[in-house]
């Protein structure tokens, strides 16, 4: 279907790999949303792309994630020298235009990751 | 900062009963609130928002209203159905780029049993 798309839906790594999620966001969408969930909790903002800018990343819990989105579509969160504590959902969202707070976010189903 | 709070869950009705979940919020401004909706295996879904205070969102017979003196977005239902079992999430956010990201309550279980 037209709605956002996450690959891939589980990942397992081992500690200290490095990882990439990718999130396809709905054709058209200028704003680009990453979200980390943690068991039983809501999920809590990582950071934001405005088209390719990222304009805020004050939510990326270390220097060991990084995000982009070079074309100002597809984007991919990357974190490197997985922790334990990195184990979550990292779910993605668009939506259509600068002022958000008409404008729905539409979600991913989520990347599960798993870190042992 | 921003922050939303909701009650303590999980919740279990049995069918047709009447439905609150509470929902307060502290935030700076004037900001847009939300119930998002995530059924047994799917992913996150917009219930109903409502973006300024007395507005009343509404959906799938779900009711909430933006209270500004009280802080607060609570959630009805008159008549719950099985099919409303799900996690509830209250969430707001500001109004423009950055600021439109959401920050979201733990959410709630809600089960309702035939």
């Amino acid at each position: 279907g037209a709605g956002v798309s996450q690959s891939p839906r589980y990942k397992v790594a081992k500690r200290g790999q490095d990882v990439a999620l990718r999130c396809d966001p709905i054709s058209g969408h200028v704003s680009l949303f990453w979200y980390q969930q943690a068991l039983g909790q809501g999920p809590e903002f990582l950071t934001y792309f405005q088209n390719e800018a990222q304009l805020d990343k004050s939510g990326l819990p270390s220097d060991r994630f990084f995000a982009e989105r070079p074309e100002g579509s597809v984007s991919t969160l990357k974190i490197q020298r997985t922790q334990q504590e990195d184990s979550a959902v990292y779910l993605c969202a668009s939506s259509l235009a600068f002022f958000g707070g008409n404008q729905p976010q539409h979600f991913g189903d989520g990347t599960r990751l798993s870190i042992l | 900062g921003d922050s939303v709070t909701q009650m303590e869950g999980p919740v279990t009705l049995s069918e047709e009963a009447f439905l609150t979940i509470n929902c307060t919020y502290t935030a700076t401004g004037y900001p847009s609130l939300f119930w998002y909706v995530q059924y047994p295996g799917e992913g996150l879904q917009l219930l109903l928002k409502a973006t300024k205070a007395d507005d009343k969102g509404s959906n799938k017979g779900f009711e909430a209203t933006y209270r500004k003196e009280t802080t607060s977005f609570h959630l009805e239902k008159g008549s719950v159905q099985v099919s409303d079992s799900a996690v509830y999430f209250c969430a707001l956010s500001g109004f423009t780029g950055a600021n439109s990201k959401l920050t979201f309550g733990k959410g709630i279980t809600l089960s309702v049993r035939p």
